[in-house]
């Protein structure tokens, strides 16, 4: 079957650097995007790779190894407004979106 | 990045009645668009997709005479929750892509309260 994990909540103190991991087992894989999601609000989108290597976009960085079926997203600077669920989904070979359950994070003044 | 608005943004109503909502890719052409519902706490549960011009391809367990699909244009979906009840109350989520490989761009969400 297909698989996504990662883990359920995280915490991390304002300003520093956090790591949240995604492994995952699919039929196929045709990218990996991560979203956040605000309670009460819908998913927004902040990154998509596809092939190996790091992304970054400001504070956030994306990475990506297909051999090993891991990404990561690492937040710096942390921000109170960084408090959210982030979501990990694979799309698999179909280009059906697999949802992880998605690592709700935790940020501490 | 693509916006895609959802209306309403909520909603409650009576037990036994229909509630719609819409799903619009406003400066995009969505060829797929998805529907989600989250309930509090809770993962993203996919309900359906739906490809412009074609019937709504329904996840298991979701009843497709309940949750009526209809993607008439390319920018353009709607969800109706037909005889809602209580148990219907989630918070209801739209998305649209333009290709295959693109992202999933999410409405803003409906909450359905039915009483």
């Amino acid at each position: 079957g297909q698989n996504i994990d990662q883990p359920t909540e995280m915490t991390a103190t304002e300003g520093a650097i956090v790591q949240i991991n995604c492994t995952y087992q699919t039929s196929g894989f045709n990218g990996l995007f991560w979203y956040q999601q605000h309670a009460g609000e819908a998913p927004t989108f902040l990154s998509y790779n596809v092939l190996d290597g790091l992304e970054e976009k400001g504070r956030f960085s994306s990475f990506l190894s297909r051999s090993k079926g891991y990404s990561y997203l690492l937040l710096k600077e942390l921000q109170m407004k960084d408090s959210a669920s982030y979501l990990c989904a694979v799309l698999d070979s179909n280009y059906q979106l697999i949802w992880g359950a998605g690592t709700k994070l935790i940020i501490k003044p | 990045g693509a916006v895609v608005s959802q209306h309403p943004s909520r909603v409650i109503c009576k037990s036994g009645t229909s509630v719609k909502i819409e799903c619009r890719s406003l400066d995009f052409q969505a060829t797929t668009m998805f529907w989600y519902r989250q309930f509090p706490k809770q993962s993203l549960m996919l309900m359906a997709t739906s490809n412009e011009g074609s019937k709504a391809t329904y996840e298991q367990g979701v009843e497709k005479d309940k949750f009526l699909i209809n993607h008439a244009s390319l920018t353009l979906s709607t969800l109706t929750v037909t005889s809602a009840h209580p148990e219907d109350s989630s918070f209801y989520i739209c998305s649209a892509r333009a290709r295959p490989d693109n992202e999933q761009f999410f409405g803003p969400g409906t909450r359905l309260t039915v009483l």
